[in-house]
């Protein structure tokens, strides 16, 4: 495997429903991040992670609940969503470096199609 | 972080230049230019990303004006792959921070036979 990894591709879930979206990346990076992508919106930044701990959560409600065990893992578990929260969700991966130097480039996986009925 | 400004959509024909345009007025000297595409219903690829110079990989070049106020991403000869959203970023890029790109709505970009 290379690159970033995300399972289940598609979930369909109830809204008392609890699961799991998995991420992995097998590129060696120390930061994760979780984006929401709904229909016709931009992408939304939700969580980074950076060497295992979290530094953003952009006002993400409690009913997302993200994990990074380490660096190359990172879960977004989820329980009593709604309708709305159906989306493309994406991880991606990146590597940081603790000094002002230079850009950081992403890379994302394909996504969790998530459908919350 | 500055914003910036593309147009919503764009067609080009197979095998001719696509010039993709971005306005960033309000850049800031230690801000980065990045260009993702997004092919539909995959995740985001990235393509190029410069600080002041023009930059050329083998994805696409990146021509950023002398004040850096707009750039420019060239795809030499479009094919129908690369029919995507373009999605042109600034973001700085600091000891603390680094660099959590946030996406706009982008530039549909649409090449046809």
């Amino acid at each position: 495997e290379t690159g970033v990894t995300q399972t289940p591709r598609h979930l369909v879930m109830g809204m008392t429903n609890k699961k799991s979206l998995k991420c992995e990346q097998h590129l060696g990076h120390n930061a994760m991040y979780w984006y929401k992508q709904s229909a016709k919106k931009p992408l939304e930044l939700m969580f980074v992670y950076n060497f295992k701990e979290q530094t953003e959560n952009n006002s993400v409600p409690s009913r997302f609940s993200p994990e990074c065990p380490n660096s190359s893992h990172l879960f977004l578990h989820l329980h009593t969503l709604q309708p709305e929260d159906s989306a493309l969700y994406l991880c991606a991966s990146s590597q940081v470096s603790g000094g002002s130097s230079g850009a950081n480039v992403l890379t994302f996986g394909a996504g969790s199609r998530l459908t919350v009925l | 972080d500055a914003k910036t400004t593309q147009p919503t959509s764009m067609d080009c024909a197979e095998g001719r230049a696509a010039n993709l345009p971005c306005n960033h007025s309000t850049i800031s000297g230690n801000e980065y230019v990045y260009w993702y595409r997004q092919i539909h219903s995959q995740g985001p690829q990235y393509i190029i990303h410069g600080l002041k110079n023009n930059e050329t990989n083998e994805m696409a070049s990146l021509i950023i004006t002398e004040d850096r106020k707009s750039s420019t991403l060239i795809l030499p000869h479009a094919t129908l792959r690369d029919t995507a959203v373009y999605y042109c970023i600034v973001r700085v890029v600091d000891g603390g921070s680094q660099g959590n790109l946030i996406f706009g709505k982008g530039t549909k970009l649409s090449v046809k036979p």
